[in-house]
């Protein structure tokens, strides 16, 4: 069990560009969520699955954004159209469905836009 | 909605001391999660603590200890014999038992804690 990956660690593109980011969650968690951390902020929930459904999704989660979770196990997060806004640490967590339902967290892909 | 403040951006502690974080939340619900999660400097947040709401017990992990406050809805996090490497950003998040899909974190600004010789 290698926890949580995202890659990449750190995005750089220019306003109006497209990006995709990818999380590979711990291989037997169902759930995986995204979240979104802007500077001196604490992290904020954008949308989770459940295997491969999309279950809950935030009202900060524009037209701009879509998330994929393929067959249940990786996901994307596809931001088009970029806007100098969308700057942020984006957080990827797994977890087992359960009682305590303990959410793992990736180490964040960083995108900055230009 | 559900809430979480932390109203200390930022604390410092000298090493071997104690040190107490703070944090207040806002929710209807009678059930629900409260954590601390610790995230260090260019590194993955992880769990330090976590408390159930219908335990009145506090919850104890090795140096780790929290005063849980469910009427006055507070939540402050402990942190005794302090060591360089408890350095990070501290923040308290809220979950909402897992009834249907209720499933998200809700976390505060965070706290930012040196630690200092």
């Amino acid at each position: 069990d290698t926890g949580v990956s995202q890659d990449p660690r750190h995005k750089i593109t220019k306003r109006g560009q497209n990006v995709t980011f990818r999380c590979d969650p711990i291989s037997e968690h169902n759930r995986l969520y995204w979240y979104r951390q802007t500077l001196g902020q604490g992290p904020e929930f954008l949308t989770y699955f459940q295997n491969e459904a999309q279950l809950e999704k935030s009202r900060l989660l524009s037209d701009r954004f879509s998330a994929e979770r393929p067959k249940g196990s990786f996901s994307t997060l596809e931001i088009q159209r970029t806007e100098q806004g969308d700057s942020a640490m984006y957080l990827c967590a797994s977890s087992l469905l359960g009682s305590y339902n303990e959410q793992f967290f990736g180490p964040g892909t960083r995108l900055t836009v230009l | 909605a559900q809430t979480v403040t932390q109203s200390q951006p930022e604390m410092s502690v000298q090493e071997a001391e104690t040190v107490t974080l703070s944090c207040t939340y806002d929710t209807s619900e009678s059930d629900y999660y409260l954590f601390w999660y610790k995230q260090p400097p260019s590194r993955q947040m992880i769990l330090v603590i976590r408390q159930e709401a219908y335990k009145q017990q506090n919850a104890t992990e090795n140096r780790f200890s929290v005063n849980f406050q469910k009427a006055a809805k507070s939540f402050s996090l402990k942190i005794s014999d302090s060591q360089l490497g408890d350095a990070a950003m501290y923040f308290c998040a809220y979950r909402r038992v897992n009834t249907g899909t209720a499933s998200k974190l809700t976390f505060g600004t965070g706290t930012r804690l040196q630690v200092t010789l």
